[in-house]
Formats: C-alpha cells, structure tokens, sequence
C-alpha cells in the first residue's frame, strides 16, 4: 500500500524559515506528481501546488506563487514545501497528496503536518 | 479569480438522501474539469471519495454518487448513516497543473 509519510509538527518564530517533508514509499514515487494543500485553523483546504519528482517540474497555484517553494528529491523518494520567512498567517495544517492524472484527482494523502508561527 | 462555491452547511436525517452541489463563481461545471469529492472528519486527513465527475475511490460504498446537476458537480448521500456527519469538499481541475478547491459543506446527520 503506497504512503505518504510527512514530517513532524513545527513552532516557529515569525521570519524564520522552515521545509518541510513528504516521504513516499513504494517504488513509484517518480510517476506521480506530489501536492500541497494548505487549512487553516478552522477553515477549508486550499491548493498550493504540485511537483512531479521525476524532473521537478513545479506548479504554483498562483496564491501561493512567491510565498512558497515546492522541490523534490527523487533520489529519496521525498517531496518538500519550504518557506524563507514565516509568518504568523502560515500557522496551518499542510498536507500532501499524489496526483492522479487519469482522472485528474488527489488518491493518496499523508497526515498532514501541523505548523504553527507564533512569536 | 475562479471562486468554487459549495454550501456551507447542510442537514440531513438518518437514511435520508442529500445533494450537495459544486459550482463555478463564472461558468458551469463540467466533466471536463474533472470535479472530485472529498470527506475530512475532524482532525482527520481528507479521504477521496469521487473522482472524475462519478468514478467511486476504492472502498466508498456504492451510497456516495457523483454527477453533473445541471451547471454543476453534485454529490448525492443516498441513505444517510450517521458517520456520514463530515466536511465535503469538491475540487476541480483548471488545467496546468492547478486545482481549486471549494470552501467545503459541513454536512450534519440528525
């Protein structure tokens, strides 16, 4: 069964930086792509991006554009999702999902990862 | 901006039958934009329930149904179990790469 395994949760200081992870298991991970989704507390899920870790080949919701940077590492099977100054409205729940193309939907989510920016 | 628009609530009795819809701010919803449906319980990760307008994910029993009403996507519950009682959220693909999720239906079974 094919996981995505994230990593733990995150305190910050505002203006920090962070990366986090998304571990695929399984020997498919390159012929997926991985995204992010992004839910606030309370709130609804939002789409960042997307990344296909065979070449890193990345889309940006444009929202999320210039706020975040998504990257792979298909040699470790591990999607990333960084950012290089926090804020205090990044406090979220990230999760990852693989891309299916056929039929153009999420089928595997990881756990999510909860980060939260608080001085 | 493309906006999704969802309800953001809706109640149904137990063994009832309930249709939530997925809409477009400008435009109709159709197959070609490739609407899925997710469930998310609280605290929990979202699980996929419909994919490509009507397509059932692996184990959603058969009382989950997607379609096309009209100008939109729409999610029918046909008998209503009380595990049920969740947030749905419909997603449509815009191409590129790019998905735009609804704000989500807080669907109450009482």
């Amino acid at each position: 069964e094919v996981q995505l395994v994230q990593s733990g949760a995150e305190v910050k200081k505002p203006g920090e930086s962070l990366k986090i992870s998304c571990k695929g298991s399984g020997n498919t991970f390159t012929k997926y792509w991985i995204g992010w989704v992004r839910q606030r507390p309370g709130k609804g899920l939002e789409w960042m991006g997307i990344v296909y870790p065979a070449d890193s080949d990345t889309r940006y919701s444009p929202s999320f554009q210039g706020q975040v940077t998504i990257s792979a590492d298909k040699s470790i099977s591990t999607a990333y999702l960084q950012w290089s100054s926090l804020k205090a409205s990044d406090t979220a729940m990230y999760y990852c999902a693989r891309r299916v193309s056929n039929g153009e939907y999420m089928d595997v989510w990881g756990k999510g990862t909860s980060v939260t920016v608080s001085s | 901006q493309t906006v999704v628009t969802q309800e953001p609530s809706f109640s149904v009795s137990p063994g009832g039958t309930v249709t939530l819809t997925c809409g477009l701010s400008s435009g109709s919803v159709s197959t070609n934009y490739y609407p899925s449906w997710y469930q998310q319980t609280p605290g929990q990760a979202p699980r996929t329930l419909i994919y490509n307008t009507n397509t059932h994910s692996s184990g959603v029993p058969d009382r989950f149904s997607g379609s096309i009403l009209g100008n939109k996507a729409a999610l029918t519950i046909t008998g209503a179990q009380a595990d049920d009682e969740s947030d749905y959220y419909c997603v449509l693909y815009m191409g590129g790469g790019i998905w735009v999720f609804g704000g989500g239906t807080k669907l109450t079974v009482l």
